[in-house]
């Protein structure tokens, strides 16, 4: 079936530490995107992608950071800079030709 | 800066009622409006507008776009429980990136 697979669903992170966040899609999408969601607060954008070997920062970018070097796959690294983790996080995937964004079931991080 | 503001931000009604939900946005260079439902993980898409004026329907729920007045509207007749969900207002934009904006999101609780 195609889709989007986030993993894990749960992740707790201790201070000081880097976690990675997966995202794996085979839906072919060129375009790939980063939200975190906070309760009462809708989505905001992290990092994008629109093609392998790029990407750009969204309104919330510090503290993360993004690779893309396959088109099936944009992993989001939570760093020790950022400060107040605790969110969900929802991967996403479009064409690029102003299409619906698809997204994954998310991953829930919190601190420990 | 592009905004999305939805609302009302939350709502309970009872099975049978009917729900409108609004959303206006300021996007520059706007493409589309869309709208999601999501329950407890992945978003789900519902409608994508592009055009001012045309319905858009899918069993008991309907939206319309409004371009003059910067504004859409998410009709749900006949309210069922299983339609408890948070409903996302995104409108697309900015120069070929796809980027959303997201609002916060209507939050809907339909009691029996």
């Amino acid at each position: 079936d195609g889709g989007i697979t986030q993993s894990p669903k749960y992740l707790f992170r201790k201070e000081g530490q880097n976690v990675t966040l997966s995202c794996e899609q085979n839906l072919n999408h060129d375009a790939m995107y980063w939200y975190r969601q906070d309760p009462g607060q809708g989505l905001r954008l992290i990092y994008y992608s629109q093609i392998v070997n790029d990407f750009q920062k969204g309104d919330i970018a510090e503290g993360y950071s993004v690779s893309r070097e396959k088109k099936e796959s944009f992993p989001l690294t939570v760093t020790s800079a950022q400060k107040n983790p605790t969110a969900f996080y929802l991967c996403a995937s479009g064409d690029r030709n102003n299409q619906p964004q698809h997204f994954g079931d998310g991953t829930r991080l919190s601190i420990l | 800066e592009d905004k999305v503001v939805q609302s009302p931000l939350s709502l309970v009604v009872h099975e049978g009622d009917t729900v409108t939900l609004n959303c206006s946005y300021e996007v520059t260079n706007f493409r589309s409006l869309l709208w999601y439902k999501q329950e407890k993980k992945a978003p789900t898409f519902l409608f994508m507008l592009t055009s001012s004026g045309i319905e858009k329907k899918s069993g008991r729920l309907s939206s319309i776009l409004d371009k003059k007045e910067l504004s859409s509207i998410l009709n749900i007749t006949a309210t069922q429980t299983g339609d408890s969900a948070i409903y996302l207002c995104a409108a697309g934009g900015g120069y070929g990136n796809n980027r959303l904006a997201f609002g916060k999101g209507n939050q809907v609780v339909v009691i029996p």
